[in-house]
């Protein structure tokens, strides 16, 4: 089976501050994981995601998550929010010998004051 | 190059009317193909996926059908259709043994 835990619904920082968007996962396949966004009424973008290779895998609009199998963890970073990334994030976990189906988080909602 | 068309973007139904949303791949062959659901305020639930022709597995117990008539089309189906049905529908495709992932644009479905 495979699942996501999206720790948080609600994210709220300030312009400029780092981001950190939580998300455990539970697998009982070799996983990969994947984070996209969805800003409101458009569909899903790609942020990243990671395969069995390095384990900081760098995406798209500065921003970066770290598998760490140990925790079973896949956070989501970024050093600085600009108020364009206000949006819902999902985290996904996938496995080929599951036949790629995707198993979403709920989401996190993330505001950006200014 | 591979793409996904997925129609119409947006519909709006009345209940018990029936319901038919293609999806339809280009540029690749036997691939795997999804169909999710995003209810308002949730996140995505996989309904059904197929890993060919007439090959259709159910995620979960619901008032919807998927039919594969064609290696790269895939239909979502119901009789007749309730409001909870209402939400944003995603069909998606993969290539067996890669890590590729296409969705594609939606269509957002209302029932009133």
């Amino acid at each position: 089976a495979q699942s996501v835990t999206q720790l948080d619904s609600h994210v709220s920082v300030s312009e400029g501050t780092p981001v950190l968007l939580r998300c455990n996962y539970s697998s009982s396949y070799s996983p990969s994981l994947f984070w996209y966004v969805q800003h409101p009424n458009k569909g899903l973008q790609l942020l990243l995601k990671y395969t069995s290779a390095a384990t900081l895998v760098k995406g798209i609009n500065g921003f970066e998550a770290e598998f760490k199998k140990s925790e079973t963890s896949f956070h989501l970073t970024k050093p600085s929010a600009h108020m364009s990334d206000a949006a819902e994030y999902f985290c996904v976990v996938s496995s080929m010998n599951n036949f790629n189906k995707f198993y979403f988080g709920s989401g996190t909602k993330l505001n950006v004051k200014p | 190059s591979q793409t996904i068309h997925q129609w119409p973007a947006t519909l709006v139904q009345p209940v018990g009317s029936p319901l038919s949303l293609e999806c339809t791949v280009e540029g690749t062959s036997n691939p795997n193909l999804y169909w999710y659901r995003q209810a308002a305020g949730r996140g995505l639930q996989l309904l059904f996926y197929s890993v060919g022709i007439g090959q259709i597995s159910s995620e979960v117990p619901q008032n919807l059908s998927a039919s594969r008539p064609q290696d790269r089309q895939f239909i979502l189906s119901s009789k007749k259709l309730l409001l909870s049905d209402s939400g944003f529908y995603l069909c998606a495709w993969s290539v067996p043994g890669s890590y590729g992932y296409t969705f594609g644009s939606g269509t957002r479905l209302t029932v009133v």
